[in-house]
């Protein structure tokens, strides 16, 4: 059973428009979650990093939220660009130990013009 | 700074042949991970290393071997490729294991 799991599988959105991936959780406890940004061919880059207590983190165009009582996050993006299409994935680090992460399958956005 | 640095970039192996995959950071990290990506999967651990001389196994670890003998290099070793084997292949690194990892650009392996 994936204890990550994202939303939708793929999307394309026009230039310019905002859009909203969704990422559903079981893993508990965890010490934070991540979203991270993969273009194709490269590896993830850090988006954002939000602990249990946070609900909110933004970067830039990029703002993550994190409902720890429905056991959800999703990453918002404002006023797309075409530089933004890559893969999004979300990323649980479990509590304890050597802080193991998590990952989803990813969404993968294709942003065109 | 040119972070974490993985070679090859592809690779084409036939089975039973090995490989070591390079991994280097230049960042002083004491954590460092390899991690294999399939189609349509998260992200699995393969081995990680809390500093020089530690490594221990993550959740996929059968047909791989590591070292670390130094903080900046990390390899990765396969001894008798197989076909399941196929994948891309991330190294990562980090200073603490809970901050942010700095990824690799990835291995592309293909075992036929």
């Amino acid at each position: 059973k994936n204890q990550v799991e994202q939303s939708p599988q793929s999307l394309i959105i026009l230039e310019g428009k905002n859009c909203t991936l969704q990422c559903n959780y079981t893993v508990s406890p965890f010490s934070n979650l991540r979203w991270y940004k993969q273009d194709t061919g490269r590896g993830p880059v850090s988006l954002t990093i939000m602990t249990f207590s946070e609900n909110t983190k933004s970067n830039g165009r990029y703002t993550a939220t994190l409902d720890a009582d429905t056991k959800q996050s999703s990453l918002h993006i404002t006023a797309s660009q075409l530089s933004d299409s890559a893969s999004y994935i979300c990323v649980l680090a479990s509590s304890g130990g050597y802080n193991k992460l998590i990952f989803g399958a990813g969404t993968r956005l294709a942003v065109h013009p | 700074n040119a972070g974490v640095t993985q070679t090859p970039k592809f690779r084409i192996l036939k089975i039973g042949q090995s490989m070591t995959l390079q991994c280097t950071q230049d960042m002083n990290h004491n954590y460092m991970y390899w991690y294999r990506q399939d189609p349509g999967m998260g992200l699995k651990l393969i081995y990680y290393s809390v500093g020089a001389g530690i490594t221990d196994k993550g959740e996929v670890p059968n047909g791989y071997n590591v070292s670390r003998s130094t903080t900046e290099d990390f390899p990765l070793r396969l001894e008798l490729a197989a076909p399941s084997q196929t994948s891309v292949y991330f190294c990562a690194s980090s200073y603490s294991g809970f901050n942010g990892y700095t990824f690799g650009s990835g291995t592309r392996l293909t075992v036929v």
